[in-house]
């Protein structure tokens, strides 16, 4: 397997524009989890899925922020509108268990002018 | 409110000596405590998971210890390379699937 792939590695778009992260968790991981970096906050969870079911997004910041899964190999990120306060470093991870190992992919750097 | 207090912020260290990171954390109940390498630009890779029953684990050159008493873990590195030179996080799990971050140690090596 390649590991948990996420798509595109960077993006820069201005503020008030759509923007759409993608990630391809590990095949037979049934947890997938969205998570934001920051210098200033450090990592933070944002949503995570079991089995493409959403289980907890309280750490979604805002209504602006959604996340879906439609199948066990992909999932979706969504800001709109973005703000420059957005912008951050985004990392999809999965695992096998909520408490296993989780595998990251190479995180979505995203910037917001 | 559960927090995972990391220290040092970060630290300096010369290529083939050890040091030790620390993790202190409120979080109750307590599930599991992980910790975690990030290089630059890339992303966290997971180096140890300790339980409960735990209190040494280790993975090469790094070897963690838990302290459930004292809710304490520490994650020592042996002789250290210059690829150990990263981010390291703790991140520990309550029993209610609910994650607390440290805000990480940041290591530098040099030869």
């Amino acid at each position: 397997d390649a590991g948990v792939i996420q798509s595109p590695r960077h993006e820069v778009t201005e503020m008030g524009q759509e923007v759409t992260l993608r990630c391809k968790p590990i095949s037979g991981h049934d947890y997938l989890f969205w998570y934001r970096q920051t210098m200033m906050r450090g990592l933070e969870l944002l949503i995570y899925f079991n089995n493409n079911v959403p289980i907890d997004d309280s750490g979604m910041p805002e209504d602006r922020f959604s996340a879906k899964m439609p199948n066990a190999s992909f999932s979706t990120l969504k800001i709109q509108p973005s703000e420059p306060r957005d912008s951050a470093v985004y990392f999809c991870a999965s695992s096998l268990r909520f408490d296993g190992e989780a595998f990251f992919g190479q995180g979505t750097r995203l910037t917001v002018v | 409110k559960n927090q995972v207090e990391q220290s040092p912020q970060s630290l300096i260290i010369l290529e083939g000596k050890n040091c030790t990171l620390q993790c202190n954390y409120t979080v109750s109940p307590f599930s599991n405590l992980r910790w975690y390498k990030q290089d630059t630009g890339r992303g966290p890779v997971s180096l140890t998971i300790m339980t409960f029953s735990e209190n040494t684990k280790s993975n090469g050159r790094y070897t963690a210890t838990l302290d459930a008493d004292t809710k304490q873990s520490s994650l020592h590195i042996t002789a250290s390379q210059l690829s150990d030179s990263a981010s390291y996080i703790c991140v520990v799990s309550d029993g209610d699937y609910k994650l607390s971050f440290g805000a990480g140690t940041t290591v530098t090596v040099r030869a």
